[in-house]
């Protein structure tokens, strides 16, 4: 039962575009979602967070939108750099979870930007 | 800055055989997690500790064991190996929730094992 799900496995941009990452989650007690990067060979880092009672969050080129009634949430990277082609991890808190660190990934997108 | 530190970073281990991970962190961190990562998975929480001296049990748990010898080390055991326990395994801290408005964590490379 995957709670978090981003049901695309893999996106191919052109620099200087749009790159949009999706991420949907069937339970709503969520408290915060969070983005991390993942090179090749080493550990994911983190990106980017919104609270649930936000809809949106940015930082430089990296946008968080969320979308409570759809259970949605969206990173955007505008533009996108050749440097930005990673995996990208959505995760979630679970409401009561945020000391614990206890997070749930989604399985991963892997971004390629094209130069 | 070495963050989050995990060794090995590979092992090839038969079927029954023993180990251990060994993970430490100089960012004086309160909490630690053990998180493996499989192919269409994701990364799911294997076990945590909270706090020196405490540990919780995470998502899968099952064929491991865990010991927090300190406040910078957390270690992962996996006491009779099974194929199923092939996987990246990746060890992360976090500081005090008063710090950061969500728990964000701080990964280490991972150790890639594989069990024959």
């Amino acid at each position: 039962d995957q709670q978090v799900k981003q049901n695309s496995p893999s996106l191919s941009v052109q620099e200087g575009r749009i790159s949009i990452l999706n991420c949907d989650y069937t339970n709503s007690m969520f408290d915060y979602f969070l983005w991390y990067k993942k090179y090749p060979a080493e550990g994911p880092t983190f990106l980017i967070s919104i609270s649930s009672i936000k809809d949106k969050n940015e930082d430089g080129r990296f946008t968080v939108f969320l979308n409570k009634s759809a259970k949605h949430l969206s990173l955007h990277i505008v533009p996108s750099q050749p440097g930005d082609s990673a995996v990208y991890f959505c995760a979630a808190i679970p409401h009561g979870s945020s000391n614990t660190g206890k997070l749930i990934f989604g399985q991963g997108t892997t971004l390629q930007v094209k130069p | 800055n070495a963050g989050v530190t995990q060794t090995p970073k590979f092992q090839v281990l038969k079927t029954g055989q023993s180990m251990t991970l060994q993970c430490a962190q100089d960012m004086n961190h309160n909490s630690m997690y053990w998180y493996r990562q499989d192919p269409g998975m994701g990364l799911r929480l294997i076990y945590y500790s909270a706090s020196e001296g405490t540990t919780d049990k995470g998502e899968v748990p099952n064929g491991y064991n865990v010991s927090r010898l300190n406040k910078r080390e957390f270690s992962l055991r996996l006491e009779s190996a099974a194929p199923s326990q092939t996987s990246v395994y990746f060890c992360a801290s976090s500081p005090p929730r008063e710090l950061a408005g969500a728990n964000v964590l701080t990964f280490g490379a991972g150790s890639r094992l594989t069990v024959l």
